[in-house]
């Protein structure tokens, strides 16, 4: 079990330009969710997957945002024309299944400027 | 829409003292997961509660859910400074979370 890994860590961007996140989830897990966390506010869910089909996408997101998780392993998760208010941290996390808990990984900071 | 709303939003309490932080959800569901999170790191899972009923206990922590009332509690006995952290419920599939109680224990 080498945990949930997400790179990049830390992501500086212009507002306008497109950024990309990777998730690596635990090996044996087959769900993966995204998180939005601002600070001293609570994970605002983004999507979730069981294998690589994506459940379910926030209402609240724009069409701006999409995540994939191609063959049931990685994830990305991109957001074009970033904006200043998609300033936040990033978490993934996943889980072996329904009443599992969910296993986050450390989260990519992202600052638009 | 789920809503899942606790209370209070921050807890500052003595050492040696017991207190019960709330969680209410909105629309039915089996799976209330407890979460808790340090400045500046991710989110460790603390318990996981999927039926009517469940009540699980760790150390001084101990979680209980009432379905029909749509109610967590998470009960802190003789709390000590190392419980200091924020204490997050999540309910459903999507596992949708609550702003969050930040506990301050103080020495």
């Amino acid at each position: 079990d080498t945990g949930v890994s997400q790179d990049p860590r830390h992501k500086i961007t212009k507002r306008g330009q497109n950024v990309t996140f990777r998730c690596d989830p635990i090996s044996e897990h087959n769900r993966l969710y995204w998180y939005r966390q601002t600070l001293g506010q609570g994970p605002e869910f983004l999507t979730y997957f069981q294998n690589e089909a994506q459940l379910e996408k926030s209402r609240l997101l724009s069409d701006r945002f999409s995540a994939e998780r191609p063959k049931g392993s990685f994830s990305t998760l991109e957001i074009q024309r970033t904006e200043q208010g998609d300033s936040a941290m990033y978490l993934c996390a996943s889980s072996l299944g329904v009443s599992s808990p969910l296993h986050f990984g450390n989260g990519t900071r992202l600052t638009v400027t | 829409e789920l809503k899942v709303e606790q209370n209070p939003l921050f807890l500052s309490m003595q050492e040696g003292k017991n207190y019960t932080i709330y969680c209410n959800y909105s629309t039915t569901s089996d799976r209330l997961y407890w979460y808790r999170q340090d400045p500046g790191k991710s989110l460790e899972s603390l318990f996981v509660l999927l039926s009517n009923g469940a009540v699980k206990q760790e150390g001084r922590l101990m979680a209980s859910l009432d379905t029909k009332a749509r109610l967590s509690t998470l009960h802190i006995t003789a709390a000590v400074h190392d419980l200091s952290a924020t204490y997050f419920c999540a309910v459903d599939d999507k596992i949708i979370f609550g702003k969050g109680t930040r506990l301050h224990i103080l020495p």
